[in-house]
């Protein structure tokens, strides 16, 4: 069975510091991983995906992730965080032969303070 | 428009009520998907559907029922709700009918309360 672990319930970080948001997953092939982000009262807005090829993934508003295969992590990142980045971040993973369902994490909220 | 939509966006029942949520999309995805989303879970998943009259369970698909007779529809009926029931439904779709998109597409979501 595919999983996923967010293991930071709450991030907050001071607005143009570094920004990390961590996921760690679990699947028995190959993954293909991606960040979604939630604004409130909001769906889900895709970030990136990891599907293969570079390990380091650029994707929207300036994030990015990077696959770690030995440490099964596939960890968000924003060099300088802006208030706007405020919002509810989930990981999710695919394994490829498991037909096209994702598995959510329980999600990290992300304060980014002024 | 293009997109995905969701209705109602928010809606209260009583407890033994059927109720049903729509969800329409103009990709022409072949892929459509119902989430919740609670406090503490993340979202998951409940139907899902890989076509026109072809759908699966997810991992909590007990009291709801899905149908699927058009490709761009993927309504959810709550058959007799519960208070348990009370969550935030997600509508998603993916996968075109060509090519090799991976990620999903979400709706605005709907907020049920059951009474």
């Amino acid at each position: 069975a595919q999983s996923v672990a967010q293991p930071e319930d709450q991030v907050n970080v001071a607005e143009g510091n570094p920004l990390t948001v961590k996921c760690t997953y679990s699947v028995s092939g190959n993954p293909y991983l991606f960040w979604y982000v939630q604004y409130p009262n909001r769906g889900l807005q895709f970030l990136l995906k990891y599907i293969t090829g570079d390990n380091l993934v650029k994707g929207s508003y300036g994030f990015e992730a990077e696959f770690n295969k030995s440490q099964t992590s596939f960890h968000l990142k924003k060099p300088s965080a802006l208030v706007s980045d405020s919002a509810l971040y989930f990981c999710a993973v695919r394994d490829p032969a498991n037909d096209y369902k994702l598995s959510f994490g329980a999600g990290t909220t992300v304060t980014v303070r002024a | 428009d293009a997109g995905i939509t969701q209705s109602p966006r928010y809606k209260i029942t009583e407890t033994g009520r059927q109720v049903t949520l729509m969800c329409h999309q103009t990709w022409s995805h072949s892929y459509m998907f119902w989430y919740r989303q609670d406090l503490g879970h993340g979202l998951r998943l409940i139907y899902y559907s890989a076509a026109a009259d072809i759908t699966d369970k997810g991992e909590v698909s007990d009291g709801y029922v899905v149908s699927r007779s058009k490709t761009e529809n993927f309504p959810l009926t709550l058959e007799s709700a519960t208070r348990s029931q009370t969550s935030v439904y997600f509508c998603a779709s993916g996968f075109p009918l060509q090519g090799a998109a991976h990620e999903q597409f979400f709706g605005p979501g709907t907020r049920l309360t059951v009474l």
